[in-house]
């Protein structure tokens, strides 16, 4: 099993540009998640998804939209990046909540310009 | 709607000394509750958690929390630190709409 896997690591942007992080899971989790973590903030939840199809807002949705279309992927969409946007980001995915643990990607760190 | 305070933001210990890190929440019903910890340049670990029945919880690495439903708290212990846990340790919750909500974190730096 890889686990949870993001790509890119590392990414360079211009404000205004646009990417995509991409988030895959090959352990069936149903659950599915991104974070931001910026220092002396935590981890803020952007979206989630408790299942394909199924997607919804957390704490600081504005700026990035979600899709999920299958069970393993969970792309992450910066439309139109801002500097706000540098941060470091986190997917995260869990089978159920019985089992309640959430297991993290390595991240991805993003610098807007 | 849920939160998460974690009230000490950097805290530094010697070896063998004692450890508390406060964890307070906001949630009028049922909560599951967890610590995490991210070793530098690592992601986050689960060290344990809270779904219901005892209150006292025992983790990895000798780390244990106490769940205070009155206090809304979960605070983590640890008897004694050692240098290897030098670590950011986050405090999160998780209530019924599904977010698993994490508090702003708390740095330890343990001195040899």
């Amino acid at each position: 099993n890889a686990g949870v896997t993001q790509t890119p690591k590392f990414q360079v942007l211009k404000t205004g540009q646009s990417m995509t992080l991409q988030c895959a899971q090959d352990m069936n989790h149903e659950y599915m998640s991104w974070y931001r973590q910026d220092p002396g903030m935590g981890l803020r939840l952007i979206h989630y998804s408790v299942g394909a199809g199924i997607t919804d807002q957390g704490e600081v949705p504005n700026g990035y939209n979600v899709s999920r279309s299958t069970t393993e992927d969970f792309p992450l969409r910066l439309l139109s990046a801002a500097p706000s946007q540098t941060s470091v980001y986190f997917c995260a995915s869990l089978r159920n909540w019985n089992t309640g643990e959430l297991f993290f990607g390595e991240g991805s760190r993003l610098t807007v310009l | 709607a849920q939160s998460v305070s974690q009230h000490n933001h950097h805290v530094i210990l010697s070896e063998a000394a004692s450890l508390e890190l406060g964890c307070n929440y906001s949630y009028g019903g049922t909560v599951n509750l967890f610590w995490y910890v991210q070793y530098p340049g690592q992601h986050l670990q689960l060290l344990l958690k809270y779904f219901s029945g005892d209150p006292l919880v025992k983790g990895i690495k000798g780390f244990e929390a106490e769940f205070i439903k009155s206090k809304f708290s979960f605070n983590l212990r640890k008897p004694s630190v050692q240098w290897s846990d030098t670590a950011e340790y986050f405090c999160a919750v998780k209530g019924n709409t599904g977010k698993l909500i994490f508090g702003q974190g708390t740095t330890l730096q343990v001195k040899p």
